[in-house]
């Protein structure tokens, strides 16, 4: 098990630019999480997947972000038409989602830094 | 609102002592808090999760304490270490696990 991986690692782009990262959760998870970090500041919730079902986004999560999980393995974040505020780590993770304690233990990945000039 | 509020301070320790972190929520009683490391430039590394009706969880050298009266966790490190020094970030979780809400962190510098 290789653990939640992202790509690209770091990304740095014009404004007005797409930009899209990509997650491979820890195989067999059923969930998947993508949050936002910028410095100084803790993560914030963005959006969420059972299997590929997107259950809930965060108001964060403006119509210029779109995130899909077509198949309820990998997952995908979109960003459209960049803004210098989209300057952040973009963090995934994944968990199992049995619904008990310990079970749920959420496994985040290294991030992915979006830089926008 | 539902906050989680962390020392933004870094906190300086010499190598050997018990390190003390807090976090307090305000608001609500959240049915779980959980500690996470992260390192400069890396993702948040899962350490413990203390239910509300539990006091207290440990795991070798870590320590996570769950007040509810006080709407307090502290998370203690005994035997710090200079390996300990990172960034320790505190978050509740919904009964359902389906998103945490975390507080700034907390640095902690560890001195040999």
């Amino acid at each position: 098990d290789t653990g939640v991986s992202q790509n690209p690692r770091h990304k740095i782009t014009k404004r007005g630019q797409n930009v899209t990262f990509r997650c491979d959760p820890i195989s067999e998870h059923n969930r998947l999480y993508w949050y936002r970090q910028t410095l100084g500041q803790g993560p914030e919730f963005l959006t969420y997947f059972q299997n590929e079902a997107q259950l809930e986004k965060s108001r964060l999560l403006s119509d210029r972000f779109s995130a899909e999980r077509p198949k309820g393995s990998f997952s995908t974040l979109e960003i459209q038409r960049t803004e210098q505020g989209d300057s952040a780590m973009y963090l995934c993770a994944s968990s199992l989602g049995t619904g008990k304690g310990s079970g749920n233990t959420i496994y985040f990945g290294e991030g992915s830094w979006l830089t926008v000039v | 609102s539902q906050k989680i509020e962390q020392n933004s301070e870094a906190l300086n320790i010499q190598e050997g002592k018990t390190a003390t972190l807090t976090c307090n929520y305000t608001n609500y009683s959240p049915a779980y808090l959980q500690w996470y490391r992260q390192d400069p430039g890396r993702g948040p590394v899962f350490l413990l999760l203390i239910r509300e009706n539990e006091k207290e969880k440990r795991k070798e050298r870590l320590k996570v304490t769950f007040d509810t009266t006080l709407k307090q966790s502290l998370f203690h490190i005994t035997a710090s270490q200079p390996a300990d020094s990172a960034t320790y970030l505190c978050a509740r979780v919904n009964t359902g696990f389906q998103k945490l809400v975390f507080g700034t962190g907390t640095r902690l510098l560890v001195s040999p």
